[in-house]
């Protein structure tokens, strides 16, 4: 099992540009969360996709954006970068449902650098 | 969901038990307290979880009070290879509660 895989492993754009970030689910999970990480801070929620739709996002802006296909595999997309998205950018992903937490799990994630 | 509040670091030396300890003053009853240790450039690593009173795992303890407002993290007998940055987010549970909510964390710093 490759666990939770995230491509391209480094990116680097210029502000005003457009990003696309993917990631592959572990075996068997059918959830897939983003979280964005700054330099220094904890990770932030993003969104989470379940059935290929939108369940929950966080405090970010519409600039951000994302799909979950049928396999579960996910994209993130980020439109019109500011200097303020280079960050580094996780996936994790789970089980949906049940009564108790569902171990997230995280890929090793994207660095993302905005000139 | 609320966030958490950690020590920023921690020193200890090899073979010691060291306890991380978070607040979670704002919990909700649904909340569950879970623990992750990341190395740099790496993704958050599961470490433990529980709701309540202790739970005990191959690599770590979790001891939580009965007013879960805080709890902590025993890593025994620690090696060169903990010094990481330790969180200890809330999530809740199944379904579309299930994300996670972090502090800023707890660099621990082991040394020889």
């Amino acid at each position: 099992d490759a666990g939770v895989t995230q491509s391209p492993t480094h990116l680097i754009k210029t502000r005003g540009q457009q990003v696309t970030l993917r990631c592959s689910p572990k075996s068997g999970h059918d959830t897939v969360s983003w979280y964005q990480q700054a330099l220094g801070q904890g990770p932030q929620f993003i969104f989470q996709y379940y059935e290929e739709e939108e369940r929950q996002r966080g405090n970010f802006p519409d600039r951000f954006s994302g799909h979950q296909f049928p396999n579960y595999s996910s994209e993130l997309n980020v439109n019109a970068l500011l200097l303020g998205d280079s960050a580094l950018y996780l996936c994790a992903s789970s089980r949906w449902g049940g009564g108790s937490y569902n171990e997230q799990f995280f890929g090793p994630g994207t660095r993302l650098t905005v000139l | 969901l609320a966030k958490t509040t950690q020590p920023i670091s921690m020193d200890s030396y090899e073979g010691q038990e060291v306890n991380i300890t978070c607040s979670h003053n704002n919990i909700a009853t649904n909340d569950y307290i879970t623990w992750y240790q990341q190395f740099p450039s790496q993704g958050p690593r599961f470490i433990i979880q529980g709701y309540k009173t202790k739970v005990t795992n191959e690599v770590a303890s979790l001891f939580i009070p009965a007013d879960r407002k805080s709890s902590t993290l025993s890593l025994p007998r620690v090696s060169l290879s903990d010094t990481a940055v330790y969180y200890c987010p809330l999530s809740g549970g199944g379904g579309a509660t299930n994300k996670l909510i972090f502090g800023t964390g707890t660099l621990l710093a082991v040394q020889p």
